[in-house]
């Protein structure tokens, strides 16, 4: 969605870390998301974060926000062959429903 | 659980003719989506459901039809079909709204000739 903004591609070798980042607009928002899709399959979601928090961490993954630039990333440490894979940036707009960006294609080279 | 599912896989139309995408979910979620995949352009809502016997329209509604007469089930009918409609179609159910989590089905790929 236009609202939601992300870089198309990143492409980091096996081991380092990657860092996806996305901008949104509605500073309404009251969560943040990241999906990640990998080849032909539907969208499953990683993680998200409530408006009101600032950095989350799961395993491996660490959503940082910031609210008053309106930016989002997700960081993957140590980034396996397995993590190759589109990671969509969403928001919710509104009760009910969800702002997508267009996904990062996230190429994992040995 | 099977959680959701989409019916069929991949389709090939020529112009002008119609079809029906089914969606089911047995997570008795109230929320039912249908969006549609581009390249280069995430994903886009076509038509959404709060509940049983209620349907509304999304960003891209024009060219889709879309009905909710079971809980379970979220149809999306092309009644004459374009090329611009070539796409992958995806279906999701939450369970309350847009604050929670959606749930994917596998996706539809649908090429019009």
């Amino acid at each position: 969605g236009e609202d939601v903004e992300q870089s198309l591609f990143l492409s980091v070798r096996e081991g380092d870390s990657s860092v996806i980042n996305c901008t949104y607009t509605d500073s309404s928002s009251t969560y943040l998301y990241w999906y990640k899709q990998e080849p032909g399959a539907g969208l499953q979601l990683l993680t998200y974060i409530f408006s009101n928090m600032d950095m989350k961490q799961d395993q491996r993954l660490t959503v940082l926000l910031n609210k008053k630039d309106k930016h989002l990333s997700l960081r993957i440490a140590d980034t396996q062959t397995g993590d190759s894979a589109i990671y969509f940036c969403a928001e919710n707009t509104n009760d009910y429903k969800l702002s997508f960006g267009a996904g990062t294609t996230v190429t994992v080279r040995a | 659980n099977a959680g959701v599912t989409q019916t069929p896989k991949f389709r090939v139309l020529k112009t002008g003719q119609s079809m029906t995408l089914l969606c089911a979910q047995d997570m008795n979620h109230e929320y039912m989506y249908w969006y549609r995949q581009d390249p280069g352009m995430g994903l886009r809502l076509i038509h959404y459901s709060v509940g049983e016997g209620t349907t509304a329209k999304g960003e891209v509604p024009d060219g889709y039809n879309v009905s909710r007469l079971k809980k379970q089930n979220f149809l999306l009918g092309l009644e004459s079909a374009a090329p611009s409609q070539t796409s992958v179609y995806f279906c999701a159910s939450t369970r309350t709204g847009g604050k929670e989590t959606q749930y994917f089905g596998p996706g539809t790929r649908l090429l019009v000739l």
